[in-house]
């Protein structure tokens, strides 16, 4: 079973810019990969943000943007809100019949 | 407006099994793949498995943990899928979320499921 893994915590100033990554123990994530990100708080249901590495539903905040980085999937913030907040989660695809999540960035807005 | 709703969770013994219900309205169910996740309590997220439409082959695939114990099934004609659990375990105790979607689109609020003597 693959291991994927996040920043356990991440901070970020109101209207700054924040890098989360999401990397895999089997090697680089690429496309091949599916990344999804999520966006839960507290006491509420994930949100979906971006599926396919960089794509987004029609109501993922245009200051979110997802991304290969450096052998890891990203989710760049630009601009963050204080209701940005939250735990990010992605998820990678593992020949399309193992989807793994990985453990969570919680995202303080301070 | 989209909704999707879980419903049919509660406390369960070991062993014992349980079906929780996912109803949909607001978009054409039937084009979409479904997907159910879990949370334990205080945990990260889980993928449990995933069944796609029947345009898309009705292909099934389930996480390790649940294979074996756990089905989806779809009824089109209802808008609504079903997430079987038998033999459940202790382990198995989260909150279940169904997802339609062909790219995990709309989420339901989520129901627990508490696997208990």
């Amino acid at each position: 079973q693959a291991v994927v893994t996040q920043e356990p915590s991440l901070t970020v100033s109101p209207g700054g810019t924040v890098t989360l990554t999401c990397g895999s123990s089997t090697g680089g994530v690429t496309s091949g990969h599916y990344p999804y990100w999520f966006q839960q708080k507290p006491g509420q249901a994930p949100r979906t943000l971006i599926y396919d590495t960089s794509n987004k539903h029609s109501w993922t905040p245009a200051r979110f943007s997802g991304s290969l980085l450096g052998g890891k999937a990203a989710l760049t913030l630009l601009g963050a809100q204080a209701e940005d907040e939250a735990a990010y989660y992605c998820l990678l695809s593992y020949g399309g019949t193992n989807w793994v999540f990985g453990g969570g960035t919680k995202l303080t807005v301070l | 407006e989209v909704q999707v709703v879980e419903s049919g969770g509660g406390l369960v013994q070991p062993g014992r099994s349980l079906r929780l219900s996912c109803t949909t309205s607001g978009f054409t169910f039937g084009e979409h793949f479904v997907s159910w996740f879990r949370q334990a309590p205080g945990k990260g997220l889980e993928w449990v498995g995933f069944l796609a439409s029947n345009i898309h082959g009705g292909t099934r695939e389930y996480a390790a943990s649940v294979k074996g114990r756990f089905s989806i099934s779809r009824d089109d004609s209802r808008s609504i899928a079903f997430l079987q659990m038998n033999s459940l375990k202790t382990e198995d105790t989260a909150v279940y979320f169904c997802t339609c979607g062909n790219k995990l689109d709309f989420w339901g609020q989520g129901i627990l499921v508490t696997v208990s003597s």
